[in-house]
């Protein structure tokens, strides 16, 4: 069975520090998808990053990063420097080949406080 | 790319009322998916269109929804009968199938309220 697990509910962090979300995936499929997505207060899902299986470089963009451990089946977000405006809901997501299913952890809500 | 619209914005309907829900993704778009989602949890997946073809289904959905997209442009979710336990956002999603996996786009959600 496939499983995104986010353990970390609910984050606060004063502006500029640095946080990191946690997602632990299940899935006995070796060809996988990987996918976070940000929710903020608006609604909206917003993609933020892809990573199949098989390319297990990390990735940087900006203020974000990504630590994709298949040994240890995660894939981390990182934001440094947070900032007010990352203030959302932050989903983590998993698609295995041979199914068009995404499946979504239960999210963590990051709050950064001025 | 004007995004995926979805109507209504909400909908407030009395127990046992029929409701449909439309999806217009972004125009080249052949992936469409909908999903659901309740207060403090992920979307769940319900069905997934590429062009025309309904091509998956969760087995959790009863047999009172429905969903079609009859040209392969917008799409329409249709819950008969609804249910206190129907009350959630449905949210629409759609992609360019074009080989990988292209990121989904979401609209901002139909919010059902069931009386």
């Amino acid at each position: 069975a496939q499983k995104v697990t986010q353990a970390q509910t609910e984050i606060s962090v004063v502006e500029k520090e640095d946080v990191t979300l946690d997602c632990v995936y299940e899935t006995r499929d070796t060809t996988y998808y990987l996918f976070w997505y940000k929710q903020p207060p608006s609604g909206e899902l917003v993609f933020l990053i892809r990573r199949n299986s098989f390319d297990e470089q990390n990735e940087i963009s900006g203020r974000y990063s990504w630590n994709f451990q298949k040994s240890t089946s995660s894939f981390n977000f990182t934001i440094t420097a947070s900032q007010v405006v990352d203030s959302a809901v932050y989903f983590c997501a998993l698609r295995t080949s041979g199914t068009y299913k995404y499946i979504f952890g239960t999210g963590t809500r990051l709050k950064v406080l001025a | 790319d004007t995004g995926v619209s979805q109507n209504p914005r909400h909908k407030i309907t009395k127990r046992g009322q029929n409701v449909t829900f439309r999806c217009d993704p972004i125009s080249e778009h052949n992936r469409l998916y909908w999903y659901r989602q309740t207060l403090g949890q992920g979307p769940e997946f319900l069905t997934y269109f590429q062009n025309e073809a309904q091509l998956e289904k969760s087995r959790l959905l009863s047999d009172r929804f429905s969903a079609e997209r009859p040209k392969g442009s917008f799409s329409t979710l249709e819950i008969q009968r609804t249910e206190q336990g129907d009350s959630a956002m449905y949210l629409c999603a759609s992609s360019l199938g074009s080989g990988g996996d292209q990121p989904q786009h979401f609209g901002d959600g139909t919010r059902l309220s069931i009386l």
